[in-house]
């Protein structure tokens, strides 16, 4: 039980560019989502956290119009990078909480050429 | 605030040698800890977890925590190394903010493991 899924596992693109990155739980409902990233060598770093159906809270620091996070259903929630910079670049790890567990996605890792 | 240190960014052991990997944790309330292991390139997977029951807790693969509150700590433990144990090892703590139960993670360490 409490399998999570996200896609792509990895991508590259060119700076400017946007990123999508999916995360879905394949077999519970997840009432809440945290959105993590990871710099190499270096801990998890919680960017925001949203409910189904409601806007993402997000961490002081982290830029609510450069991280877009859609949580549309209970299964599925969605981070964008807009405009994406190299500096950007890192792991994004997704973490669906159900019934105040918290599991983790197998993270993607975002190249920002 | 609750947060986690962890003692150590880098701990090597050799293969069948006791393994502590330190943690320490600052709360004003009851904490709930955890620990979690994470593979290059890969999520992570929980280890165990302390939520205020037994103070040693048993977890997957061999490992092992005990919580002492006199000594703010939770240290992970495992008797014996296996080669396949090396892999970084996050602690966290669950902090209440914003309305939601959140996981804050302390800075990881590398456990290596040699023949």
């Amino acid at each position: 039980g409490a399998v999570v899924s996200q896609h792509p596992s990895w991508v590259i693109c060119k700076s400017g560019t946007s990123v999508k990155i999916e995360c879905r739980s394949l077999d519970f409902q997840a009432t809440t989502m945290f959105w993590y990233r990871q710099f190499p060598k270096q801990s998890l770093m919680l960017m925001a956290t949203s409910n189904e159906g409601s806007k993402a809270t997000y961490e002081q620091g982290v830029e609510k119009d450069k991280f877009l996070i859609n949580h549309a259903s209970l299964t599925l929630s969605t981070l964008t990078v807009t405009s994406a910079h190299p500096e950007d670049s890192s792991f994004y790890i997704c973490s669906p909480s159900y019934t105040d567990t918290q599991y983790f996605g197998p993270g993607t890792r975002l190249t920002v050429l | 605030a609750q947060s986690v240190t962890q003692l150590g960014s880098h701990v090597s052991v050799s293969e069948g040698a006791l393994v502590l990997l330190r943690c320490n944790y600052s709360s004003s309330v009851p904490p709930y800890l955890f620990w979690y292991v994470q593979y290059p390139n890969q999520g992570l997977q929980l280890l165990l977890k302390y939520t205020s029951a037994a103070t040693l807790v048993k977890g997957i693969n061999g490992f092992e925590a005990e919580f002492k509150k006199s000594e703010t700590s939770f240290h992970l433990t495992k008797p014996s190394a296996h080669m396949s144990d090396a892999a970084e090892y996050f602690c966290a703590v669950t902090v209440f903010s914003g309305g939601y139960n959140k996981l804050i993670f302390g800075a990881g360490t590398r456990l290596a493991v040699h023949p």
